[in-house]
């Protein structure tokens, strides 16, 4: 066990929809970073938030966006849902700022749209 | 930015030592070299990182030649339980640095 977790496991919804999904990161953690994972995309790095601040943006589309709230814990927002978005969306988190780091991952959120 | 290429996969006995190679050519001055492990339907997990020459912890090592433009993870004596899928990454590890890039990753399969 990580210490960060993810809700929901699994989350199913069709196209044009918006879901929400959630990170409580570890203990003492500052950094959440949000990654997606899809069969033909590998592991792609999408945003960092370090104790409420965007610091680091990656392939992330502009209808996904994310935030980090007081507590810490973080949501990533996608809407107008693809086909293609399902995949596995992972949190992480690390006590440092750094964006290239030891970081530690929840279990993920498989989505899928139909 | 820099981005790797690993073997798509490994077969190793139990008990053997394993070397994955990761090539990053495009490898930047203040980028680092960082391996995770990942298993099915798990979020990955961290191993090892490093910046030059070698790094060893208690689970592998990290070689790294002058030129970084390689690495090799090392693991000792492999189980049944280290089959799984091995990712290298470059980036810079300061904040700002605007990508991180994992590779397609190596599917180790170890064998009794």
């Amino acid at each position: 066990d990580s210490g960060v977790t993810q809700t929901p496991k699994h989350l199913i919804t069709a196209t044009g929809q918006r879901v929400t999904l959630r990170c409580s990161p570890r203990s003492g953690d500052l950094s959440v970073y949000w990654y997606q994972q899809s069969l033909d995309q590998g592991l792609q790095f999408l945003i960092q938030y370090y104790n409420g601040e965007e610091r680091a943006k990656g392939n992330i589309l502009e209808r996904f966006s994310a935030q980090q709230f007081p507590d810490l814990h973080s949501e990533l927002n996608l809407s107008s849902l693809e086909l293609g978005d399902s995949a596995l969306y992972f949190c992480a988190s690390s006590v440092a700022d750094k964006l290239n780091t030891e970081a530690f991952f929840g279990q993920g959120t498989r989505l899928t749209v139909v | 930015l820099a981005k790797t290429t690993q073997p798509i996969s490994m077969d190793s006995y139990e008990g053997q030592e394993v070397n994955i190679t990761c090539s990053h050519n495009n490898i930047a001055t203040n980028d680092y070299i960082t391996w995770y492990q990942q298993f099915p339907s798990q979020g990955p997990r961290f191993i090892i990182q490093g910046y030059k020459t070698k790094v060893t912890n208690e689970v592998a090592s990290l070689f790294i030649p002058a030129d970084r433009k390689s690495s090799t993870l090392s693991l000792p004596r492999v189980s049944l339980s280290d089959t799984a899928v091995y990712y290298c990454l470059v980036g810079a590890p300061q904040t700002g640095a605007n990508n991180l890039f994992f590779g397609t990753g190596t599917r180790l399969t170890v064998i009794p």
